[in-house]
């Protein structure tokens, strides 16, 4: 069964760093490319970041650029967010995704960041 | 950057048709997914490549997507459909998701 499952989130003041982790099984996962999408409480879903397969390649929307960072060891089967220089608007559910051709096609169940003084 | 924009909510009674919408510049050149998000759950791909079904998605739920539009049907409503339904693109390395249409059968 494919599994992904996010960890790391918590309660960070702003200007503050956390990183997120997700453990992926059930798949070849250096044959994918992943991605972190996140969801404001209440609100729709937000598009972070993108990895290549090999980790070669790595894309951020512009809300997050030069602040996170993506990464992942495919020794491990896991994904990584390192983000930095948080804010509050940065509080959300951080979800892991696995990218299917031009699609999202599993996804964790997420980790909550909340970022507050 | 590029948007897609959606209805806010969209209400059905049940055994009738809805139909979710998504705008966006000549969309139909796109390939669109949808998403489904039930209240605490994680999203789930419902159609995805316009009108194609993973296994497992009832044939009740079908997509179209034509010039600025793409729609995702969802034929005789049940009450469990009743959700947040997201499309989503790629658009020059970018995910790009539409604000989402809550669903309420009525």
């Amino acid at each position: 069964e494919v599994q992904l499952v996010e960890s790391g989130g918590g309660v960070v003041q702003p200007g503050g760093s956390l990183r997120l982790s997700c453990a992926a099984s059930g798949f070849t996962f250096d044959d994918y490319a992943m991605h972190w999408v996140r969801q404001a409480p209440g609100k729709g879903l937000e598009w972070v970041s993108l990895i290549s397969g090999d980790g070669g390649s790595t894309y951020y929307a512009d809300s997050v650029k030069g602040r996170f960072t993506i990464s992942r060891d495919n020794s491990k089967n896991s994904l990584y967010l390192q983000m930095n220089s948080l804010r509050t608007e940065d509080t959300a559910l951080y979800y892991c995704a696995k990218q299917i051709q031009l699609w999202l096609g599993v996804w964790g169940q997420g980790t909550l960041v909340t970022v507050s003084s | 950057s590029y948007v897609l924009t959606q209805p806010p909510s969209v209400s059905v009674a049940p055994g009738q048709t809805a139909r979710i919408t998504c705008g966006g510049n000549n969309i139909g050149s796109k390939s669109v997914h949808w998403y489904q998000q039930k209240p605490g759950q994680a999203p789930v791909l419902v159609v995805y490549d316009d009108s194609d079904r993973p296994s497992g998605i009832p044939e009740r739920f079908s997509g179209s997507n034509s010039g600025n539009t793409a729609t995702l049907t969802i034929s005789r409503v049940e009450a469990g459909d009743e959700a947040d339904y997201y499309c989503q693109v790629w658009d020059s390395s970018s995910w790009v998701f539409g604000g989402g249409t809550k669903l309420t059968v009525l």
